[in-house]
Parts: structure tokens; C-alpha cells; sequence
């Protein structure tokens, strides 16, 4: 299948720095990707829908301007936590579609800490 | 889209099979049922998908009930490492996929 790889898979960032989170697919031009988010013992959240060459469209209550996303190629999507606060810890997760397939696939995730 | 229903938790002994039900009574002709599964702290993993047949791949079989209202996985001879979340989702392709709370299923030895 498919591979979609995040960079990095764990880092831990100052309050007030900003962390850039990398989303690649390696073997196929991805459409579309998506940024999801998830808190310990809790369930995938969307936080944004990102399509190459276009602005993002973000979920309701989701900080546009704190998480910037960035879809400049059909293989690389780039989620910028700014700010970064104890509250944005968080595990997050991308995914990739292949144009007409029937599967989305997923990184592996990044966990990030905000200390 | 439609939304699922899915059992809290499940336990199932090692070497045995697993069945984990889904309800999608709501479910439209064009959606598809998607199976994936999370082990704690990784991304979501594809199992297996179908329309209204029934689907096996070496993971695990997909039974969906001729209304397609409910669908059962099943893994057929659960081991130690098939410990994780399984999310029923019905998706008809092209947006985000939307995910419950899914089954937490822990295998025992």
C-alpha cells in the first residue's frame, strides 16, 4: 500500500516557540491531506483540509492562525503549531487521498509536548 | 455522514476469533464501511472495506448484513499484537474521514 510519513514522530517544544510538523506522501501525488488531532484516551478529531496549491479550510473552533498548514506540493503537507501552549499537546496525525483511490492512509503520528 | 455505533470495549482470548460489530442504520448508497485500527500511539491502520458484499483479506473478514444497517469484523484467530481501538466508519471517498469513539479490543493471552 500506499506510505504517508510524518517527521518528525515525537518532539517536545518550549510555551511560546512554534513546531513544524512534516506530512509526506513517498509513493504517490496526494490531492488531498488532512490534520487530524488526538488526546489521550480520546478519538481523532479533524482539525483542517488542506488540497495542494490552495488554503486550507479549518474546522469550526480550530485556530486558523495558530495552526498554519501549508500544501505547496502534491507530496508535502506542513502543520505549524505557533505559539505553542501546554494545551496543544497533543498526538497529531495526518492522511493522504490518491486521487480516485478507496483508501486514505496515514502517518504515524507526531507526538508533541509543550512544556 | 452516516454515523456508527460500536461497542465500548471488547476482550477476546488469544488464538481466538474477534468479532467486532458496528451499527450504520443511517448508512446512503454511495458509502462505503471502512475498518481501521489504531494501536496506542500510531497512526490509523486500513483493514478492509466494503460495499455490500462480504470482504476477506489476509487480516480479517468484513461481513455486511444485506440492508447494510450493521457489519461484524472479524479476525479470525486474534493474537497478543491485534490489541488496539477498531473504528467502524461508513465514508463515500473524496473528504475526511470521521472517527468514533471505536471498539477498544484487548486480546489475553
Amino acid at each position: 500500500g500506499a506510505v504517508v510519513s510524518q517527521h518528525p514522530s515525537w518532539v517536545i517544544c518550549k510555551s511560546g516557540t512554534s513546531v513544524k510538523i512534516e506530512c509526506r506522501s513517498l509513493d504517490f501525488q496526494a490531492t488531498t491531506m488532512f490534520w487530524y488531532r488526538q488526546f489521550p484516551k480520546q478519538s481523532l478529531m479533524l482539525m483542517a483540509t488542506s488540497n495542494e496549491g490552495s488554503k486550507a479550510t479549518y474546522e469550526q473552533g480550530v485556530e486558523k492562525d495558530k495552526f498554519l498548514i501549508n500544501h505547496a506540493s502534491l507530496t508535502l503537507s506542513t502543520l505549524t503549531v505557533t505559539s505553542a501552549h501546554p494545551e496543544d499537546s497533543s498526538f497529531y496525525i495526518c492522511s493522504a487521498l490518491r486521487q480516485g483511490d478507496t483508501e486514505a492512509f496515514f502517518g504515524q503520528g507526531t507526538r508533541l509536548t509543550v512544556v | 455522514d452516516a454515523k456508527t455505533t460500536q461497542p465500548t470495549s471488547m476482550d477476546c482470548a488469544e488464538g481466538r476469533a474477534a468479532n467486532l460489530p458496528c451499527n450504520h442504520s443511517t448508512i446512503s448508497g454511495n458509502e462505503y464501511v471502512y475498518w481501521y485500527r489504531q494501536i496506542h500511539s500510531q497512526g490509523p491502520q486500513y483493514i478492509i472495506h466494503g460495499l455490500k458484499n462480504n470482504e476477506t483479506n489476509e487480516m480479517a473478514s468484513l461481513i455486511i448484513t444485506e440492508d447494510r444497517k450493521s457489519s461484524t469484523l472479524i479476525l479470525p484467530h486474534a493474537t497478543l499484537r491485534d490489541t488496539a481501538v477498531y473504528y467502524c466508519i461508513v465514508w463515500g471517498g473524496g473528504y475526511a474521514l470521521n472517527f468514533g469513539k471505536g471498539t477498544s479490543l484487548l486480546v489475553t493471552p
